[in-house]
């Protein structure tokens, strides 16, 4: 069975630009979950999706969004980027919701804002 | 802040000995599980021990849950130097509907 896979894994941008991460599920998985990960704030939660609706979100701000398809899918936008943004970006899924199980991570989207 | 706080911050101890970390968290859970982290890489889940368990075991892994106490140890026995990576515990608390995961420890083994 195929891991989560995240694209691109690592990408450059400069402040004010956009990005868009996209994040492949394990087949059968109904949650994904993004985190972002620093050096200095550690893990952060984002947001998760299950079952194309936002289940839970953290305390980011609006810039960051999300969404999931009906093949589980998802995708994260993060609008005029801000140099405190550079991270690695990670996502999950899970079978059932995110906080009950197992999460399965993929290798993360590095992201770099200059 | 984060709920689930690691301790030590890091840790360095020979091949072979064994190694324990602690999390401490402030309210109540359901769950907590702990996850490794290979440099960089993505999380891997290794132990999820529910708030009405008291110990749990894989191969050389042994995880306790103290839930009056607010605290969980992570034993890794005869330490091997491919588990040298960061360690975190991520905690489900009741009512947040989320994992909230803390710093990490960072442990290296010395061959």
């Amino acid at each position: 069975k195929a891991g989560v896979t995240q694209t691109p894994r690592y990408l450059i941008k400069t402040r004010g630009q956009q990005v868009t991460l996209s994040c492949s599920p394990i087949s059968g998985h109904r949650s994904v979950s993004w985190y972002q990960q620093t050096p200095g704030q550690g893990l952060q939660f984002l947001f998760e999706y299950f079952s194309e609706t936002q289940r839970n979100k953290g305390n980011f701000p609006g810039r960051f969004s999300g969404r999931q398809f009906s093949n589980s899918r998802s995708e994260m936008n993060v609008s005029t980027l801000e140099l405190g943004d550079s991270a690695l970006y990670l996502c999950a899924s899970s079978l059932w919701t995110a906080n009950t199980g197992e999460l399965f991570f993929g290798e993360g989207s590095r992201l770099t804002v200059l | 802040s984060q709920q689930g706080e690691e301790d030590p911050q890091a840790l360095s101890i020979q091949e072979g000995e064994n190694a324990t970390m602690n999390c401490s968290y402030k309210t109540s859970i359901n769950n907590l599980q702990w996850y490794r982290q290979n440099s960089g890489r993505g999380l891997v889940h290794l132990i999820l021990i529910r708030s009405n368990e008291r110990e749990k075991h894989s191969g050389r892994l042994r995880v306790t849950l103290d839930t009056s106490k607010k605290s969980s140890s992570l034993l890794i026995t005869a330490s091997r130097a491919a588990d040298t990576a960061s360690y975190f515990c991520a905690t489900d608390l009741q009512g947040a509907q989320k994992l909230v995961f803390g710093q990490g420890t960072r442990l290296t083994i010395n061959p």
